[in-house]
């Protein structure tokens, strides 16, 4: 199995700062990986697949990149709105999710 | 409008069973593979079971392998889970997850049923 690993698992950040959360794989996966966004309540929200393209309807402030083993999701400009957990999927194998990146107000 | 409504979770006891079950509109059932997902309270995200949209192809994660059934009725939109020897540890949000076509990336989520094995 390919395991994936969030970095780092808690973020304390202020609205308007720059936030980058980064997902490690345990082998090669190509660009198939998904970032998604998690409120507190409610069911997860796709923002970025194949790595880098935005989903339909998600802010422009939410970019991602990366190819391999090395990823990152990157917030330009944190909203109020963007306060929740994020998480990564790998597609290689079968679907399996990073452990999650929590970002808080500072 | 894509919705995914799950029902069916409640309180059960451990070894117990309970069936799922997603009901689907707002786009073509019978053409795209479907997925359950669970959450734990407090924890992460745990990828359960999925099935072809012809039903022909199942995956279960080792961790309900066995225990759980995924089956789906395209005549109906419906989307199941049937959970069987339930466990502490299978206590979690359930949702149903609908992905991209040609890859499974989850576009659209139900709003969760909770699963409790309690005694």
């Amino acid at each position: 199995d390919i395991q994936l690993t969030q970095s780092p698992s808690f973020l304390s950040a202020s609205v308007g700062d720059r936030v980058t959360i980064t997902c490690r794989a345990s082998q090669g996966i190509s660009s198939y990986l998904a970032w998604y966004q998690q409120k507190p309540g409610k069911a997860p929200k796709l923002l970025i697949y194949a790595a880098s393209t935005l989903q339909s309807g998600v802010p422009s402030r939410f970019s991602g990149s990366g190819s391999g083993t090395e990823f990152t999701l990157t917030i330009s400009s944190l909203q109020p709105e963007d306060f929740a957990t994020y998480y990564c999927q790998q597609l290689n194998s079968y679907p399996f999710f990073g452990g999650g990146t929590k970002v808080e107000i500072k | 409008e894509v919705q995914l409504v799950e029902s069916g979770g409640g309180l059960v006891q451990p070894g117990g069973s309970l069936r799922l079950s997603c009901s689907a509109s707002g786009f073509t059932f019978s053409s795209y593979a479907m997925h359950w997902v669970r959450q734990a309270p407090g924890k992460g995200l745990e990828y359960v079971s999925a099935i072809s949209s012809n039903g022909g192809s199942t995956y279960y994660a080792d961790s309900v392998k066995g225990r759980f059934t995924i089956s789906r009725d395209n005549s109906k939109n419906t989307l199941y889970l049937q959970m069987s020897s339930l466990r502490a540890e299978d206590t979690a949000v359930y949702y149903c997850v609908k992905s991209l076509v040609g890859a499974t990336y989850f576009d659209y989520w139900g709003q969760g049923t909770l699963v409790t094995v309690s005694s």
